[in-house]
């Protein structure tokens, strides 16, 4: 099944304590991003990729950071959270290297930093 | 920089009603718009993609308009259902490859 899968599903942590988020697609998307979404707000980017080892800031980028070492994973990595990151994270994946196709979301990661 | 309208921000309407959402984007100069459909605490589900060469799609009992001069879409919805209930979200995308969310409209269809 084409999907984009995110681990975890929840996660609760501590200030200052690093983690991960995985993000991966098994439909051969050239573009990857990171949304997180606050009530209010709504959805905003953190990062994309538009290709393997190519990466570039979103809206709001502060405080994360992402690598895409394959074309099918895309974490995020938080290295110092903060409780202005608690948030529902989201990461999604189009065919088009400049995300001028349909996106597909992933089912979401919530977080909450203590 | 890019900003999104969603009118309205709620609606709730007895089944069988055909329904009328709006999204409003300052700046015309985009590839495409998306909408999406988002129930509680999940996913985004992809509904409708418009090219911005294109002036609607079409998807069952949904149908998206754009105008993109205008910098306006409308998302009808044919013969509400309980199960549409969800929130809508539009997104237009344009040349910095970062698509800008509208905040939604939360839609309820009662029985």
């Amino acid at each position: 099944e084409a999907q984009v899968t995110q681990n975890p599903r929840y996660l609760i942590t501590v200030t200052g304590k690093k983690l991960t988020v995985t993000c991966s697609q098994n439909m051969n998307h050239e573009y990857m991003s990171w949304y997180r979404q606050d009530p209010g707000l709504g959805l905003r980017q953190i990062y994309y990729s538009m290709n393997v080892e190519v990466t570039d800031k979103g809206d709001v980028p502060e405080g994360y950071k992402v690598s895409r070492k394959e074309k099918r994973n895309f974490p995020l990595i938080l290295e110092s959270p903060s409780p202005n990151q608690t948030s529902l994270y989201f990461c999604a994946s189009s065919p088009d290297r400049g995300g001028k196709d349909e996106q597909y979301f992933g089912p979401g990661t919530r977080l909450t930093v203590t | 920089k890019q900003e999104v309208t969603q009118i309205p921000a709620a609606l709730s309407v007895p089944e069988g009603e055909n329904l009328v959402l709006n999204c409003s984007f300052t700046d015309s100069a985009i590839y495409n718009l998306q909408w999406f459909r988002q129930d509680p605490g999940k996913g985004l589900t992809s509904l409708l993609l418009i090219q911005s060469s294109q002036r609607e799609q079409t998807s069952g009992r949904l149908n998206a308009s754009l105008d993109k001069s205008s910098g306006r879409s409308t998302l009808y919805i044919a013969a509400s259902q309980p199960g549409d209930s969800a929130t809508y979200l539009c997104a237009p995308k344009g040349g910095s490859y970062i698509p800008t969310f509208g905040r939604g409209t939360s839609l309820i269809v009662h029985p």
